[in-house]
């Protein structure tokens, strides 16, 4: 159980364009869902936090106009990097807490696969 | 400001001793902890937790001990096989007093199992 889904799993695109990420628990409730981006060699950087069906929480210093989060559902929440750029160029990965269908919490996050985004 | 490190960038063992992976943390009012291993281009997958009410939690062949006094945690793997060889990141949440349970996480250890 607790499988977390991310889709692209890669993605280039020009820049000035805008790209979508997915990301979907699979198998519970994802009441909680977090995005990270990593750079190469570096830790997980916290960008946001969502609850499902109310606006997302960023962390200091990240543009909340550029990284549109949505949790519209339970199950899915999307990221999206507006006119991104090259500096945008990153590993993308989500995160989410939530119950089991037996009500159960969940206190650890589940990771997806992340996604890798090269904007040229 | 970096409110949990990893001071040792990565690790060395042979196969069948035991891996010692260490972090630290500033923040007193963190209240659980969690270890992560990751592979290159994928998520981290967790591993072991454990929270502030405990100084030891063992599931398998890998142990993390607390010490909060020091605010030091450490994974300890027993016995190291070469399939542990990873990104370990250890992380830490306000989880209980916040609800939020955002994780803050140290910069990794990479591990290297040699056979």
């Amino acid at each position: 159980g607790a499988v977390v889904s991310q889709h692209p799993s890669w993605v280039i695109c020009k820049s000035g364009t805008s790209v979508k990420i997915e990301c979907r628990s699979l198998d519970f409730q994802a009441t909680t869902m977090f995005w990270y981006r990593q750079f190469p060699k570096q830790s997980l950087m916290l960008m946001a936090t969502s609850n499902e069906g109310s606006k997302a929480t960023y962390e200091q210093g990240v543009e909340k106009d550029k990284f549109l989060i949505n949790h519209a559902s339970l199950t899915l929440s999307t990221l999206t990097v507006t006119s991104a750029h090259p500096e945008d160029s990153s590993f993308y990965i989500c995160s989410a807490r939530g119950q089991t269908s037996g009500g159960t919490d969940y206190n650890e996050q589940f990771f997806g696969p992340g996604t890798r985004l090269t904007v040229l | 400001d970096q409110q949990v490190k990893q001071n040792s960038p990565s690790l060395s063992v042979q196969e069948g001793r035991i891996s010692i992976l260490n972090c630290d943390y500033t923040n007193s009012m963190f209240d659980y902890f969690l270890w992560y291993k990751k592979y290159p281009a994928e998520g981290p997958t967790f591993l072991i937790s454990i929270s502030s009410i405990k100084d030891k939690n063992e599931d398998g062949r890998f142990t993390v001990f607390l010490n909060k006094s020091a605010k030091h945690l450490s994974l300890h793997i027993v016995p190291s096989q070469p399939g542990d060889s990873a990104v370990y990141f250890c992380a830490a949440s306000l989880l209980f007093s916040s609800n939020t349970g955002k994780l803050i996480f140290g910069q990794g250890t990479t591990l290297q199992v040699k056979p």
